[in-house]
């Protein structure tokens, strides 16, 4: 079955200690993304990745980081994790061939509180 | 910087009758997507359009864009409960040939009555 995986769904931790939320896709997707979902502000985005070792800053990237070593799959790492991050947080993916194939496939989201 | 602005923000539509979101955004784009989430759910994707004059139609939702006037919108036609959901539009402006970087529009949220 084609999906996008997160894990975990559900995250609490506290101010300052590293976390990493993983995302991998079975659908051998170029593009991935990572999108914040808060109330009153819509969905904003952190980061993509074009391809493999290719990342590139979304909206909002400031405070997180990301890797792209293989092409399944695309972790979010929090360094220092701050109150201001709890969120929703969803991971996409697509084939974005540039002939209308721009279909996003997102995550079931992982809902993250910071204390 | 891109603003990407959805109105209305809540539709309250009676079942059978027909609607419009509006989706403007502030910068030259010709890549527009529509998304539709369900509460407590995920994202789904619902349209890509990607030239001006494009049109996308599934079931009761038809999707339009229009980059001259920076505009994009859908359509409800003859609604059911079942469209009942918040719907975004966002907005890639990576520019040039780059692609991939979004903003969204703040969603409206649908319910659609009896």
């Amino acid at each position: 079955e084609a999906q996008v995986t997160q894990n975990p769904r559900y995250l609490i931790t506290v101010t300052g200690k590293k976390l990493t939320v993983t995302c991998s896709q079975n659908m051998n997707h170029e593009y991935m993304s990572w999108y914040r979902q808060d109330p009153g502000l819509g969905l904003r985005q952190i980061y993509y990745s074009m391809n493999v070792e290719v990342t590139d800053k979304g909206d909002v990237p400031e405070g997180y980081k990301v890797s792209r070593k293989e092409k399944r799959n695309f972790p979010l790492i929090l360094e220092s994790p701050s109150p201001n991050q709890t969120s929703l947080y969803f991971c996409a993916s697509s084939l974005w061939r540039g002939s209308g194939k721009n279909i996003q496939y997102f995550g079931a989201g992982t809902r993250l509180s910071v204390l | 910087e891109l603003k990407v602005e959805q109105n209305p923000l809540f539709l309250s539509m009676q079942e059978g009758k027909n609607y419009t979101i509006y989706c403007n955004y502030s910068t030259t784009s010709d890549r527009l997507y529509w998304y539709r989430q369900d509460p407590g759910k995920s994202l789904e994707s619902l349209f890509v359009l990607l030239s001006n004059g494009a049109v996308k139609q599934e079931g009761r939702l038809m999707a339009s864009l229009d980059t001259k006037a920076r505009l994009s919108t859908l359509h409800i036609t003859a609604a059911v409960h079942d469209l009942s959901a918040t719907y975004f539009c966002a907005v890639d402006n990576a520019g040039g040939t780059s692609y991939g970087k979004l903003t969204f529009g703040q969603g409206t949220i649908l319910t659609v009555h009896p």
